[in-house]
């Protein structure tokens, strides 16, 4: 079985500053990771996902991520954050089978707050 | 990618009611999932919602609760039974393809009172 761990509830940060929201994922298998971001009363939006290949993803709006296998984390950061940033950022895993496949069953963190403030 | 609309979008209900949410896709999709984001929490996958035979529920949720169907590639319902405050939650569809992201529909708010 997979879990999430995000290490941060709540990060208050000031507009311009850059942040860095961390994850950090256990799974016995290969996994897929992603970051998901959800603004207030909205669904989930995608913002980047790791699948293979290169662990430095960027994704919309300016974020990035890293896959760190050995540490097992893939934490999103972005240089420069904007007022419209607030919002929750979720980091999920998806569990790919022995033959490298997965169908985007998700396990989700507990999601991380990000403030901007002005 | 894949657009999902979810039908109600919220909905406040009495208690010892049910509900029926409707998920529909403007593709065929392999996977279609449900989860359930209760207030100030992360999302739990509720069960998997399987063409043509009955879902796969995750521990913690049973099918005399949640009764799902899927009767095609599309569409998918969930239906929460028997509601109690305790249901109070967002309900979300998602749709999964062969090795890439899932997709969310934008979530029924249900209220139970």
């Amino acid at each position: 079985a997979q879990s999430v761990t995000q290490l941060d509830s709540q990060v208050p940060v000031f507009e311009e500053a850059p942040v860095e929201l961390r994850c950090n994922y256990s799974s016995s298998v290969s996994v897929y990771l992603f970051w998901y971001v959800q603004y207030p009363n909205q669904g989930l939006q995608l913002l980047l996902k790791y699948l293979s290949g290169s662990t430095l993803v960027k994704g919309i709006n300016g974020f990035e991520a890293e896959f760190n296998k050995s540490q097992t984390s893939f934490h999103l950061r972005k240089p420069s954050v904007h007022i419209s940033d607030t919002a929750e950022y979720f980091c999920a895993v998806s569990r790919s089978n022995a033959g490298g496949t997965s169908y985007g069953k998700l396990t989700f963190g507990q999601g991380t707050i990000l403030t901007v403030h002005p | 990618s894949a657009v999902i609309s979810q039908k109600p979008s919220r909905d406040i209900c009495q208690r010892g009611t049910s509900l029926t949410i409707q998920c529909q896709v403007d593709s065929q999709v392999t996977m279609m999932f449900w989860y359930r984001q209760q207030p100030g929490q992360s999302l739990t996958l509720i069960a998997t919602a399987n063409q043509g035979s009955e879902a796969t529920y995750e521990s913690g949720f049973v099918i005399d609760k949640f009764p799902i169907s899927r009767p095609n590639l599309t569409f998918s319902t969930l239906t929460v039974s028997n509601m109690s405050p305790e249901d109070s939650s967002i309900y979300l569809c998602s749709v999964g393809q062969l090795n890439t992201e899932a997709f969310f529909g934008q979530g029924t708010r249900l209220t139970v009172v």
